[in-house]
C-alpha cells in the first residue's frame, strides 16, 4: 500500500530562518503530490500541488518544494519563515489508482518571533 | 475551488450513542470523502461516497459502524455508531474539484 512519510514531526525556528521540511512517498508510480496546511483553528487549505512539468512547484505564501523522482521526495521550502507561518504543514500524494489523497504524518512548525 | 460546510462543528457524546455529520458543498460533485483525524495523528480515509451508489470503505472501517447518505450531488452524511472513547476525533468532509482535493473545517467528536 502507498504510504507517505514526514520525518520531522515539531518543527521551531526563529523569524526569518529558512524551513524546509521533508517528504517521502512509497509509491513508484505516476503520482500527484501536494501540500496542505493548518493553521491554528482552521481547516485544511491548499499550499501548491504537483502534477507534471517543471519539478519545482511554486505555492502561496513563498512556499515551494521540488519534486525528485529519484529520490521518491516532495520537501516544502521557504527561504525566510514569519510568525504566521505557525501551522501544522501535511504532505499528501494521489496516485493514479485511487481518486483520495493518502496523507503524511504531518508536521508541526512553530515560528518564534 | 469548493466551499464545504459540516454541522456540527464539534459535539460531546455518550459512549454507546450515534451522532450523524453533515457535510455540504457550494456545488455538485461527484466525489465526497470523509476522513478522520485523531488526536495527533494524520488524516485517516473513512470512506468514498457518490451519489447514487454505496460508499466504498476503506479496510479498518465498515458500513455499520459508519453508515454513509449521498442522497445528492451536495450533499452527505456521516454516522458514528455505537460510539466509543476511541472514537473521539475530528471527522473531515472532502472533495475533489479542478483535480484538487478541498477539505471542511471538520467535526470535533469527544466521547465521554
Amino acid at each position: 500500500a502507498q504510504s507517505v512519510s514526514q520525518h520531522n514531526h515539531h518543527v521551531i525556528l526563529s523569524e526569518a530562518a529558512s524551513l524546509e521540511l521533508g517528504c517521502n512517498y512509497s509509491y513508484g508510480g505516476t503520482v500527484n503530490l501536494f501540500w496542505y496546511v493548518q493553521y491554528p483553528g482552521q481547516h485544511l487549505q491548499l499550499l501548491l500541488k504537483y502534477f507534471s512539468g517543471d519539478p519545482l512547484v511554486k505555492g502561496i505564501k513563498g512556499f515551494e518544494a521540488e519534486f525528485i523522482k529519484s529520490k521518491f521526495s516532495f520537501n516544502l521550502r521557504k527561504p525566510s519563515v514569519q510568525w504566521s507561518d505557525t501551522a501544522e504543514y501535511f504532505c499528501a500524494v494521489k496516485d493514479t489508482g485511487r481518486r483520495a489523497l493518502t496523507f503524511g504524518s504531518g508536521t508541526r512548525l512553530q515560528v518564534q518571533p | 475551488s469548493a466551499v464545504i460546510s459540516q454541522k456540527p462543528s464539534r459535539d460531546i457524546c455518550q459512549r454507546g450513542t450515534s451522532l450523524t455529520i453533515q457535510c455540504q458543498v457550494d456545488s455538485q460533485v461527484t466525489m465526497m470523502f470523509w476522513y478522520r483525524q485523531q488526536p495527533g495523528q494524520s488524516l485517516t480515509l473513512i470512506a468514498t461516497a457518490n451519489q447514487g451508489s454505496e460508499a466504498t470503505y476503506e479496510s479498518g472501517f465498515v458500513i455499520d459502524k459508519f453508515p454513509i447518505s449521498r442522497p445528492n450531488l451536495t450533499f452527505s452524511t456521516l454516522t458514528v455508531s455505537n460510539m466509543s472513547p476511541e472514537d473521539s476525533s475530528i471527522y473531515l468532509c472532502s472533495v475533489i474539484s479542478t483535480d484538487t482535493q478541498y477539505f471542511g473545517p471538520g467535526t470535533r467528536l469527544t466521547v465521554l
